[in-house]
């Protein structure tokens, strides 16, 4: 069926790095952009980034912009998400979700995976 | 990149109607037709309800309804069931490549 399965999360301390990553199947990869969207304990979402299904353009929040990197590997049906410099309010379920290509809808979504910073 | 305005709660009894409004501006919310609805139960992901300001994905109830005037967006649950009870956040485009979420609204079935 289709889906996206979050893996990757963990603790890691101020500063730290860490990789996210986003395995879709059900569906064909290269024709659908996937969005990061994250979720601070007890708070609402807040989109992160997403990137054209060609690769060609990337788009991030203000709050990552300069830390995280997205990108996507189709060989494997994969999307990436690059952390560098995490600060402790970067501490959040990570989800990634579907473009349903209806104005910017996410129309599947994973489970999500937490990542937590703290020393 | 500041929220969409939502109201922090709202409520009514089964069988009544609510309707959770989502304020933005020229940027966003009034300058497409790109507003989403998402439906978030405590500890699940969130489920996408509206799509385009008034379109219901397959398989979401038809008492779930979309609509926008000017810079603010508005869904309506109608016939509130208890299983209607959880978040709602509105999402939107904006300028330039982004997309930004309203701050949710805790829905209560009294």
């Amino acid at each position: 069926q289709v889906q996206v399965v979050e893996s990757g999360g963990g603790v890691v301390q101020p500063g730290g790095s860490l990789t996210l990553s986003c395995a879709a199947s059900g569906f064909i990869f290269d024709s659908y952009v996937i969005h990061w969207v994250r979720q601070a304990p007890g708070k609402g979402l807040e989109w992160v980034a997403f990137m054209w299904s060609d690769g060609s353009q990337k788009f991030y929040g203000d709050s990552v912009k300069g830390r995280f990197t997205i990108s996507r590997d189709s060989s494997k049906n994969t999307l990436y998400l690059q952390m560098n410099s995490l600060r402790a309010d970067d501490t959040a379920i990570y989800y990634c979700a579907r473009d349903g290509q209806a104005g910017y809808d996410m129309d599947v979504w994973g489970q999500g995976t937490t990542v937590t910073v703290s020393s | 990149q500041s929220a969409l305005t939502q109201p922090a709660s709202v409520s009514g009894s089964p069988g009544q109607s609510i309707t959770i409004s989502c304020t933005g501006t020229s940027s966003d919310v009034g300058g497409y037709n790109f507003v989403s609805w998402y439906q978030q139960h405590p500890g699940k992901a969130p489920k996408l309800m509206i799509n385009e300001v008034s379109n219901r994905p397959s398989g979401v109830s038809n008492r779930f309804s979309g609509s926008k005037s000017g810079n603010t967006a508005s869904l309506t649950i109608s016939g509130l069931q208890a299983e209607d009870e959880a978040d709602y956040y509105c999402s939107s485009y904006r300028n330039a490549g982004s997309v930004v979420f309203g701050g949710g609204t805790k829905l209560t079935v009294l």
